[in-house]
């Protein structure tokens, strides 16, 4: 059990340019999700995938927003166009069934 | 509207007093877990209580759950320096889809 990852830790970019997002999730976990967490707040959850099928999206996920997770295993958050408001911090975490849900470190978004 | 909410927002106390932390919720649920974040920190799970549970111990932790209430709490004994951190809890309510949702977190300070 080496526990989820994500790559970048940090990510620092100019407005308007895209920005993509790694997660490798623990092996055998076949769910996996992303949350985003602005400082002060919880985490809110912005999509959910059951293999490689993405079930749920969250209202807060934009048209700017785009997840995928091919094969059913890493998977992959872009923001396209970044605004001064995505600045937050991007975390994954995957699960065996809808229970325990272990978090990666997460990956801190910075748009200047 | 948010799901789970904490209380206190903050906390301060003495190392080796006890500390107390509430959550309440607003729809049915199948479960209700405590998280831990340290600073800039991945979440880390602490203990998950199922809802015909009404209290599990771990280690120095102790989660009790009113159903009939909504309501959670978990009691950390004799505190350390090193349990200062945001504590939230995470519900899996019934019609929120597969996802958790998160309050805003308890901060514990923990004084030497």
């Amino acid at each position: 059990d080496t526990g989820v990852s994500q790559d970048p830790r940090h990510k620092i970019t100019k407005r308007g340019q895209n920005v993509t997002f790694r997660c490798d999730p623990i092996s055998e976990h076949n769910r996996l999700y992303w949350y985003r967490q602005t400082l002060g707040q919880g985490p809110e959850f912005l999509t959910y995938f059951q293999n490689e099928a993405q079930l749920e999206k969250s209202r807060l996920l934009s048209d700017r927003f785009s997840a995928e997770r091919p094969k059913g295993s890493f998977s992959t958050l872009e923001i396209q166009r970044t605004e001064q408001g995505d600045s937050a911090m991007y975390l994954c975490a995957s699960s065996r069934r809808q229970e325990t849900q272990y978090f990666g470190p997460g990956t801190r978004l910075l748009v200047l | 509207s948010q799901q789970g909410e904490e209380d206190p927002q903050a906390l301060s106390i003495q190392e080796g007093e006890n500390a107390t932390m509430n959550c309440s919720y607003k729809t049915s649920i199948n479960n209700l877990q405590w998280y831990r974040q340290n600073s800039g920190r991945g979440l880390v799970h602490l203990i998950l209580i199922r809802s015909n549970e009404r209290e599990k111990h771990s280690g120095r932790l102790r989660v009790t759950l009113d159903t009939s209430k909504k309501s959670s709490s978990l009691l950390i004994t004799a505190s350390r320096a090193a349990d200062t951190a945001s504590y939230f809890c995470a519900t899996d309510a019934l019609g929120y889809g597969q996802n958790f949702v998160f309050g805003p977190g308890t901060r514990l300070s923990v004084l030497p």
